[in-house]
């Protein structure tokens, strides 16, 4: 399985932009990168999913360099309501079909 | 992006009642759907993978016997809690996995309060 690291907790002001950077050195070839949303008591909230290079749509862009190794989540002008706790993912493929196994995330505070 | 609902949203049981929860893929069809339980403060736990027509894949330290999975229809996964005791009490979510792309959209929980 691959594992994925990510900083435990990010603080922000509305109106700025939020990088979350991730890291899975054992990415493997098949594996995508997905990000989630997750609110209290809600479930997860897909926001984007990424190959590679750069995946961009209306609420957020994704970045992964060349080697895969790391990817970033970019939050352009958050709002008090983009506060969450966010999950980077790399599916794995051994079962034959992206089994996905949720980390700690980041949890996001923005503040006014 | 796809819809996924549960039912019900929340529920409070006696100890020793069974419970069963229902995950629904409202706009496409899902031959895997996934089973999850988090914990306050928590991140999800994988409990199991549903698979349309054919036995659940449990993760390990999940009791098969305790989380009875049945996948009858490309649509509707559900989850049976047998004979919950208080350290049920959690909050389970499922999953459904559409293809093409691949990608996993996840219900809004239920609740479980077990007395």
């Amino acid at each position: 399985l691959a594992k994925t690291t990510q900083p435990i907790s990010m603080d922000s002001y509305e109106g700025q932009e939020v990088n979350i950077t991730c890291s899975h050195n054992n990415i493997a070839t098949n594996d995508y990168i997905t990000w989630y949303q997750q609110f209290p008591s809600q479930g997860p909230r897909f926001i984007i999913q990424g190959y590679k290079t750069k995946v961009t749509n209306e609420v957020a862009s994704l970045f992964i360099p060349a080697d895969r190794k790391s990817s970033t989540l970019s939050l352009p002008r958050v709002s008090l309501s983009d506060t969450a706790v966010y999950y980077c993912l790399v599916g794995d493929w051994n079962t034959g079909f992206q089994k996905l196994v949720f980390g700690t995330g980041t949890r996001l505070l923005v503040s006014p | 992006g796809a819809v996924v609902s549960q039912h019900p949203s929340r529920v409070i049981c006696k100890s020793g009642t069974s419970v069963k929860i229902e995950c629904r893929s409202l706009d496409f069809q899902a031959t895997t759907m996934f089973w999850y339980r988090q914990f306050p403060k928590q991140s999800l736990m994988l409990m199991a993978t549903s698979n349309e027509g054919s036995k659940a894949t449990y993760e390990q330290g999940v009791e098969k016997d305790k989380f009875l999975i049945n996948h009858a229809s490309l649509t509707l996964s559900t989850l049976t809690v047998t004979s919950a005791h208080p350290e049920d009490s959690s909050f389970y979510i499922c999953s459904a996995r559409e293809l093409k792309p691949e990608t996993q959209y996840f219900g809004p929980g239920t609740r479980l309060l077990v007395l």
